[in-house]
């Protein structure tokens, strides 16, 4: 099984809400990571998980908040969001080491109101 | 920090033609590259890994080189078709940090 899934497809929420994305694989990958893709532009890093420890934030603004309550699940915690946080957030999963090749999840479209 | 460059940004050709995407790097320092395909709106599909002490790998129609001491790889795509259609990114590895390309939109017309 090489998949990596991510619920839900589809994310509406007001700037005052609560929400969370939740990413799910069952490769036996240690290492998952969370992108976020604005249109046209190539995905940009903002977390890592190394055997479920956070080992890279870019600098992403506290609203966003990752977990990773074991080796298969990611999720990610949003909340207070702005309109310019609308994007494709994808998921991604691959062993911590050489070759570090990722495997990719079909990402999660978020609107921002 | 490490600049991944991708041209041309957008590439229109006709069914059947063969075909060359460009990436280049400005740290060699890399462990591998990945070339990924991505449809709009969805996720990235990875079509090939080269690791850094690899040249190339093939599948099927898919040919991707790595010449990393001047920092760059090419994706060769032979008789193309409709369906490879997609914008397709390239991916260069520092440790567990991945670097992206912006892209080369793919169009092929039936």
């Amino acid at each position: 099984d090489t998949e990596v899934t991510q619920t839900p497809k589809h994310l509406v929420m007001g700037m005052t809400n609560k929400k969370s994305l939740k990413c799910e694989q069952h490769m036996g990958h240690r290492a998952m990571y969370w992108y976020k893709q604005k249109a046209k532009k190539p995905p940009e890093l903002m977390f890592v998980y190394s055997y479920e420890k956070l080992s890279i934030n870019e600098s992403v603004p506290s609203r966003f908040s990752p977990e990773c309550p074991n080796s298969s699940l990611l999720n990610l915690h949003l909340h207070a969001l702005q309109p310019e946080d609308s994007a494709l957030y994808l998921c991604a999963s691959s062993n911590p080491g050489l070759p570090y090749e990722q495997y990719f999840g079909p990402g999660t479209r978020l609107t921002v109101t | 920090k490490q600049e991944v460059t991708q041209i041309p940004a957008a590439l229109s050709v006709p069914e059947g033609e063969n075909l060359v995407l460009n990436c280049s790097f400005t740290d060699s320092a890399i462990y591998n590259l990945q070339w990924f395909r991505q449809d709009p709106g969805k996720g990235l599909t990875s079509l090939l890994l080269i690791q850094s002490s690899q040249r190339e790998q093939t599948s099927g129609r898919l040919n991707a080189s790595l010449d990393k001491s001047s920092g760059r790889s090419t994706l060769y795509i032979a008789a193309s078709q409709p369906g490879d259609s997609a914008t397709y990114l390239c991916a260069v590895t520092n440790f567990n940090k991945f670097y992206f390309g912006s892209g080369t939109k793919l169009n092929v017309k039936p």
